[in-house]
């Protein structure tokens, strides 16, 4: 069965260095998702992506994080530099239309602690 | 503001009982899918369950049903015959912002523990 890869699974970094999350959605899939998942919480969309272009990425602290999916396939989100409290998981999901509705199917999350 | 409320954060059942985790939330489409996520300690979140809200009657999945209250905006998960592998996260969602999407706001979750 397909899966949404997601890496690295951890990394940790030391506040103010960059760090980069890579995403490879299910293939065939147009649309692309990062979420930030703080531990004991439910995930909040950071970006969206149809194919190669931004839907929406009105929370995503612009000042420090970055999304691309230059192709319209895999993607990268960055954080430069990096806090404390960015200390969360990672999620990228993808999803595919299902009549009127999207099914998103997630990956495994990348876990990062900063120090 | 859309909102997700998921009011018991966590739960505990005995393996093969019943248990209802609850969400409500907020919003003034009038069309919309609501979703129920589990998230296994250490694993990927995967899709438990939805429910188209012009649909009166309740979505089931195998052990999995769901009481949809549309004027109450309600949404409760019931799981039958509980089991370990049950143990997990669960969290609540609906379509973020008006037409559709894709994007998801989710509740604060429910950690359930199946207990044997």
């Amino acid at each position: 069965e397909a899966e949404v890869a997601q890496s690295p699974r951890y990394k940790i970094t030391e506040k103010s260095q960059a760090v980069a999350f890579w995403c490879d959605p299910i293939s065939g899939h147009a649309t692309l998702y990062w979420y930030r998942q703080i531990l004991g919480q439910g995930p909040e969309l950071l970006v969206q992506f149809q194919d190669e272009s931004v839907v929406d990425d009105s929370q995503l602290p612009k000042d420090r994080f970055s999304a691309e999916r230059l192709k319209g396939v895999d993607s990268t989100l960055k954080i430069q530099p990096a806090e404390l409290g960015d200390s969360a998981m990672y999620l990228c999901a993808s999803s595919l239309q299902r009549g009127d509705s999207y099914e998103q199917y997630f990956g495994p999350g990348t876990r990062l602690t900063v120090t | 503001a859309q909102t997700v409320t998921q009011s018991q954060p966590e739960m505990s059942v005995q393996e093969a009982e019943t248990v209802t985790l609850s969400c409500t939330y907020d919003t003034s489409e009038s069309n919309y899918y609501l979703f129920w996520y589990k998230q296994p300690p250490s694993r990927q979140m995967i899709l438990v369950i939805r429910q188209e809200a012009y649909k009166q009657q309740n979505a089931t999945e195998n052990r999995f049903s769901v009481n949809f209250q549309k004027a109450a905006k309600s949404f409760s998960l019931k799981i039958s015959d509980s089991q370990l592998g049950d143990t997990a996260m669960y969290f609540c969602a609906y379509p973020l912002g008006s037409g559709n999407t894709g994007k998801l706001i989710f509740g604060q979750g429910t950690t359930l523990q199946v207990k044997p």
